[in-house]
C-alpha cells in the first residue's frame, strides 16, 4: 500500500510568489493535517481537514490556506511568500479527525529566495 | 496551549549501549504521546506511542515510559545500532485537540 504521498518534493520560489503543495493520504484515511518544519525544529501544526472541512488551525497568518477534495487529497496554498516560509512542509493522514495514528509523508522542501 | 520540552538536543552513544531521551509537557489534559524518528530527507516515522492510561510500553528494543504526575515521558532504546542514528521527536496531544505538539528534537548518533 502507498503511504502518504506529497508533491513536489522540492520547490524554489521567489519572495511574493504563490505556491501550492499537494498531498494524497493513505487509502481509507479521511483526515489530512499540514505541518511546517523549519530546519532544526520540530514540526508546527498548520491545518487539519476532516471530511473536507477545516477542523483545526494553528497560529499561522491568513496567507496560508488549504482545502480537501472529495477523494480526501489536500492542497496547501501559501500566498505572498516570505523568506521565512522556507521550510519542509509535511502532510499527515489519519483515519478520523481525532484519531491517534498519524502517518507523515516525506514532505515538500520549499525554498524562498 | 500545550508546550513540549525535549532534551538532550544531541546524544552520542557507543553501539550496543542504551539511549534515553526525555520530554516534559505542560497541559495535564494531554493523553497521547507518540515518538517519531526522522532520517535525513524523510518525514517523521512513528516508532512507538503511549496513552495516558498506560505507564509503560515496549516494542523490542524500544520502550516508552510515562509519568502523568510529573508530566514527563521518556524514550529508551537498548542495544543501539548505527541504523538508530537519526533525529527523534516526542509529541503530545490532548484528546480534544486536532494537532500534535512536538518537542524540538534529539539528534542521536550511534558510534560503531
Amino acid at each position: 500500500d502507498a503511504g502518504v504521498t506529497q508533491s513536489p518534493t522540492h520547490l524554489i520560489k521567489t519572495r511574493g510568489q504563490h505556491v501550492t503543495l499537494r498531498c494524497s493520504p493513505i487509502s481509507g484515511h479521511k483526515s489530512v493535517s499540514w505541518y511546517q518544519q523549519v530546519l532544526g525544529q520540530g514540526p508546527q501544526f498548520i491545518f487539519q481537514y476532516y471530511e473536507k472541512e477545516e477542523r483545526g488551525r494553528g497560529n499561522f497568518p491568513d496567507r496560508f490556506s488549504a482545502r480537501q477534495f472529495p477523494n480526501y487529497s489536500s492542497e496547501l496554498n501559501v500566498n505572498a511568500l516570505l523568506l521565512g516560509d522556507s521550510a519542509l512542509y509535511l502532510c499527515a493522514s489519519s483515519l478520523a479527525g481525532q484519531n491517534y495514528g498519524y502517518t507523515f509523508g516525506s514532505g515538500t522542501r520549499l525554498t524562498v529566495v | 496551549g500545550e508546550n513540549v520540552e525535549q532534551h538532550p538536543s544531541t546524544l552520542s552513544v557507543q553501539e550496543g549501549d542504551s539511549a534515553v531521551i526525555k520530554c516534559t509537557y505542560s497541559d495535564s489534559a494531554s493523553n497521547y504521546f507518540p515518538w517519531y524518528k526522522q532520517e535525513l530527507g524523510k518525514g517523521p516515522q512513528l516508532i512507538i506511542d503511549i496513552r495516558s492510561n498506560v505507564g509503560e510500553k515496549k516494542d523490542q528494543r524500544i520502550a516508552v515510559t510515562l509519568n502523568k504526575t510529573a508530566k514527563h515521558f521518556s524514550l529508551h532504546i537498548t542495544e543501539t545500532q548505527p541504523e538508530d542514528s537519526a533525529v527523534y521527536f516526542c509529541a503530545a496531544k490532548m484528546g480534544s485537540a486536532r494537532q500534535l505538539t512536538f518537542g524540538s528534537g534529539t539528534q542521536l548518533t550511534v558510534l560503531p
